[in-house]
């Protein structure tokens, strides 16, 4: 089974600043998806960055980036020049390839919660 | 707007009433799931439908009992639950596997 570790229960950055949020997973697939998800208070999951594991260039989403190293199956957010608006809990997930017909459900972390300093 | 409505927001339950959770989703997708979010723990995917069709249950007890009517609508029918039941329920939608979950906002269930 595909597990998912979030080793940072919580990070603090000073706004403007720059975090990275360190996510590793297990599997023996070759071909798999892997997201950052965040959480804020209103308790939405809001997707923030996706990376194909086929894909060597690493995903971006303006302030967002991820470091993907497939080999070392680590997949960490990089937020730069944070934003109060950052905080909140944010969480890895992975899925793999459908088992049958249909899609199958994401592997989450236990998430980070990213506290911004004003 | 998500595109992804739970109903209700906030749910307090005695161990012997038998309540439901909706989710509806207006994006189109042929898969839908509900999650169980606790403290502490990361997120536990409970069931799966594609194209209304259970395809996974986790081993969740059968206390829980979804409902998928059409591609759009799935219900979570709950009966005789646990205080240990009590945490935020997630229902998410997805046109296929190789696309993003959409989430819903969540149902916030107590039992007492």
């Amino acid at each position: 089974a595909q597990t998912v570790t979030q080793s940072q229960p919580e990070m603090s950055v000073q706004e403007a600043e720059t975090v990275t949020l360190s996510c590793t997973y297990d599997t023996s697939e070759s071909d798999y998806y892997l997201f950052w998800y965040k959480q804020p208070p209103s308790r939405q999951m809001i997707l923030v960055i996706r990376q194909e594991a086929y894909k060597q260039q690493n995903a971006t989403e303006n302030r967002f980036s991820v470091n993907f190293q497939k080999a070392a199956k680590s997949f960490s957010l990089k937020i730069s020049d944070s934003q109060l608006g950052d905080a909140a809990m944010y969480f890895c997930a992975y899925r793999s390839p459908p088992s049958g017909g249909g899609a199958d459900g994401l592997t989450f972390g236990k998430g980070t919660h990213l506290i911004i300093q004003p | 707007e998500t595109g992804v409505t739970q109903t209700p927001r906030h749910l307090v339950m005695g161990m012997t009433n038998k309540k439901s959770l909706k989710c509806e989703q207006h994006l189109g997708h042929n898969a839908m799931y509900w999650y169980k979010q606790s403290a502490k723990k990361p997120l536990e995917l409970m069931f799966v439908y594609n194209f209304k069709e259970q395809t996974e249950n986790n081993s969740v007890p059968s206390r829980f009992s979804p409902e998928c009517p059409n591609s759009s609508h799935l219900f979570l029918h709950l009966h005789t639950l646990q205080p240990e039941d009590s945490a935020l329920y997630l229902c998410a939608s997805s046109q296929d596997w190789a696309t993003e979950a959409f989430f819903g906002q969540g149902t916030r269930l107590t039992v007492v």
